[in-house]
């Protein structure tokens, strides 16, 4: 299995919170990306990275920010958590952004 | 239009049975195309990559019809492990597009 961790595994917060989730990679993949998950949408990018400090937004980047300072790691924020944001997060990584993704194991957030 | 089409299913086969899944794309751009199969509150896992000649592995065989942007997945002798969400996955420009998943389940 790929290298990949998320952490936290599992998190209940309160609306108007910030929330960071950490993905961390040992594989030293140069693509790192974040996805919801949410029933009848399956997997949604919000952001993905190309390279440290190299960010873009996906389909549903709307209360969300990343930061990649390192090749490793791939920090989601919301800055202000909703309700509507309760989901179950994956991040991925691939080599070259066209060969096959990765998944970590996920992380529940639940916002109430 | 959505980026990916499946049919969501459910698919409940008899063991041993042999089952196929479709999937379209809108972008006849797309340049790569998987399956993966993700199991109940799990991340999704690769299956397979699906090459423009065709590909197999053991029981799995995948096909991909870029003039129809269509793209099939064959299981024969299914077994009770098979038991999964199948999502057909695509590539664009560094970007992943994902269906809803095509549910399977073998029954004994």
């Amino acid at each position: 299995d790929a290298g990949i961790t998320q952490s936290p595994r599992h998190k209940v917060t309160e609306t108007g919170t910030p929330v960071t989730l950490r993905c961390h990679q040992t594989e030293n993949h140069r693509y790192m990306y974040w996805y919801r998950q949410d029933p009848g949408h399956g997997l949604r990018l919000i952001h993905y990275s190309y390279g440290v400090k190299d960010t873009d937004k996906g389909e549903v980047s709307d209360g969300y920010s990343v930061s990649r300072s390192k090749t490793e790691d791939f920090l989601l924020t919301l800055e202000s958590a909703t309700s509507s944001q309760t989901s179950v997060y994956f991040c991925a990584i691939s080599d070259r952004g066209y060969n096959e993704q990765f998944f970590g194991p996920g992380t529940r957030l639940t916002v109430l | 239009r959505k980026e990916v089409e499946q049919d969501p299913g459910p698919f409940n086969v008899p063991e041993g049975a042999t089952v196929a899944f479709n999937c379209t794309y809108s972008n006849s751009a797309s340049q790569s195309f998987f399956w993966y199969r993700q199991d109940c509150r799990k991340e999704p896992k690769l299956l397979m990559s699906v090459y423009s000649s065709g590909n197999e592995d053991g029981r799995f065989t995948a096909q991909l019809n870029r003039a129809s942007q269509y793209i099939s997945l064959l299981i024969r002798d299914s077994k009770l492990s098979d038991s999964a969400t199948y999502l057909c996955v695509v590539n664009r420009g560094n970007q992943f597009y994902f269906g809803t998943g095509t549910s399977l389940t073998v029954i004994p």
